[in-house]
């Protein structure tokens, strides 16, 4: 197993452009989690799956902003239309859920990089 | 509504000395702890947890983490700093059965040789 592999690992775009960022986590995890990294802060939430479905949306992702798990194993996340203020480390994570605790510890991906010009 | 805190930016320290890094959190049910290290370019790696049991737990590196329910903190400390330590801390809370993952802002420790 090679772990949480994103990609790409960085994209620059000019702004009104589409993007789209791919994530292939852990091939037994059913939870997927995307988040957003700016310089110098921590981790915001942007959106988790079960399998396939979307569990929780946050409200810091615009009607821009998608995400999909198709067939509950990789996930895309597209932003449309992009905007200089999206740059960012988009970062994915994934856990297998169960077990006696009930609480599993993320595993992320090495992130990608948007660069919006 | 759940909320972690960490009110140091910066943490600095000399090598070889005692470190500590803070994190505050705030939750209505039973708190599941984490703390993470970022390396420059690099996604975030699990350094420990605490999920129920010992207030202390012990973690990757040499890293242990003390579970305070009356001051509802989760500090991370190490007795001995190396200059590879330096890097991002980020301590992320997730209340059981939720399953949302909420981070810190992130505290940023320099040892220093």
């Amino acid at each position: 197993d090679t772990g949480v592999s994103q990609n790409p690992r960085h994209k620059i775009t000019k702004r009104g452009q589409n993007v789209t960022f791919r994530c292939d986590p852990i091939s037994e995890h059913n939870r997927l989690y995307w988040y957003r990294q700016t310089l110098g802060q921590g981790p915001e939430f942007l959106t988790y799956f079960q399998n396939e479905a979307q569990l929780e949306k946050s409200r810091l992702l615009s009607d821009r902003f998608s995400a999909e798990r198709p067939k509950g194993s990789f996930s895309t996340l597209e932003i449309q239309r992009t905007e200089q203020g999206d740059s960012a480390m988009y970062l994915c994570a994934s856990i297998e859920t169960g077990g006696l605790s009930g609480a599993n510890v993320l595993t992320f991906g090495a992130g990608s990089r948007l660069t919006v010009l | 509504a759940q909320s972690v805190a960490q009110p140091e930016d910066q943490v600095n320290v000399a090598e070889g000395n005692p470190l500590t890094v803070k994190c505050t959190y705030s939750v209505s049910g039973n708190p599941y702890l984490f703390w993470y290290v970022q390396y420059p370019n690099r996604g975030l790696q699990f350094l420990l947890k605490y999920i129920t049991g010992d207030n202390l737990v012990k973690g990757s590196y040499g890293f242990e983490a003390e579970f305070n329910k009356s001051q509802t903190s989760f500090h991370l400390k190490k007795p001995s700093a190396l200059v590879s330590d330096s890097a991002l801390y980020f301590c992320a809370l997730m209340t059981s059965g939720t399953y949302k993952y909420i981070f810190g802002t992130g505290t940023r420790l320099k040892v220093l040789a």
